[in-house]
């Protein structure tokens, strides 16, 4: 796959209900990466995996949040009773993960438009 | 304090002039900056890497490190209305990484 790819594209959800987003990541890169964008804001960490353990999940906003991710490559990001406050752009990417700083170049899925009415 | 902090604009400059975008980080230990363009509507778009001091140069764009002054800059030579979008600057320290919120910049015609 020549890049980070994510679905759906947009989702319109009814308060209460859980969405699942999902994110696949460049072809070798073990590093994956969530981040929530609201309208007019910057970029907001939501976890990050290395592999398919997530040493850091300090970002995500409450337990109704919750992700995995398997084989060290897809992941899904998933939201319990979904709040209108959680309608957001959710951006995933990923980069190589290694040691050396070239390497943490993290490069962008085109992001799910999450609605939640 | 903010990890990473940047001029939120938004920040016009005339067709063909330069535009300046600075980023400060709050981390000593810094060791990879990025510059990021996103456009009104799509996902940030890696544009500038940068990982020691000095400058780095990629066509129309600079980019420029002071890590004793914990600072990052982008230059835009030759803007063009096309460059008109929000830049976000990024910071790793080890595998944290750190974005700024961003500067609007529009290229006037």
């Amino acid at each position: 796959g020549a890049g980070v790819s994510q679905s759906p594209s947009n989702k319109v959800t009814e308060k209460g209900k859980d969405v699942e987003l999902r994110c696949d990541p460049i072809s070798g890169h073990t590093a994956l990466y969530w981040y929530r964008q609201s309208l007019g804001q910057g970029l907001e960490f939501l976890i990050y995996f290395q592999g398919n353990s997530a040493p850091d999940k300090s970002g995500l906003p409450s337990d109704r949040f919750s992700a995995e991710r398997t084989g060290g490559s897809v992941s899904t990001l998933t939201i319990q009773r979904t709040q209108q406050e959680d309608s957001a752009v959710y951006l995933c990417a990923s980069s190589w993960g290694l040691a050396a700083p070239s390497y943490n170049e993290q490069f962008f899925g085109p992001g799910t438009r999450l609605t939640v009415l | 304090q903010k990890e990473v902090e940047q001029n939120s604009g938004p920040l016009s400059v005339p067709e063909g002039a330069i535009a300046s975008l600075n980023c400060t980080y709050s981390d000593r230990g810094s060791q990879s900056f990025f510059w990021y363009r996103q456009y009104s509507g799509k996902s940030p778009e890696l544009i500038m890497s940068i990982y020691s001091n000095g400058d780095k140069e990629d066509g129309r764009f600079t980019a420029q490190l002071n890590k004793a002054s914990q600072y990052v800059s982008l230059l835009i030579r030759d803007s063009q209305p096309s460059d008109s979008a929000t830049y976000l600057c990024a910071v790793t320290t080890g595998n944290q990484f750190y974005f700024g919120t961003g500067t609007s910049l529009t290229v006037i015609p």
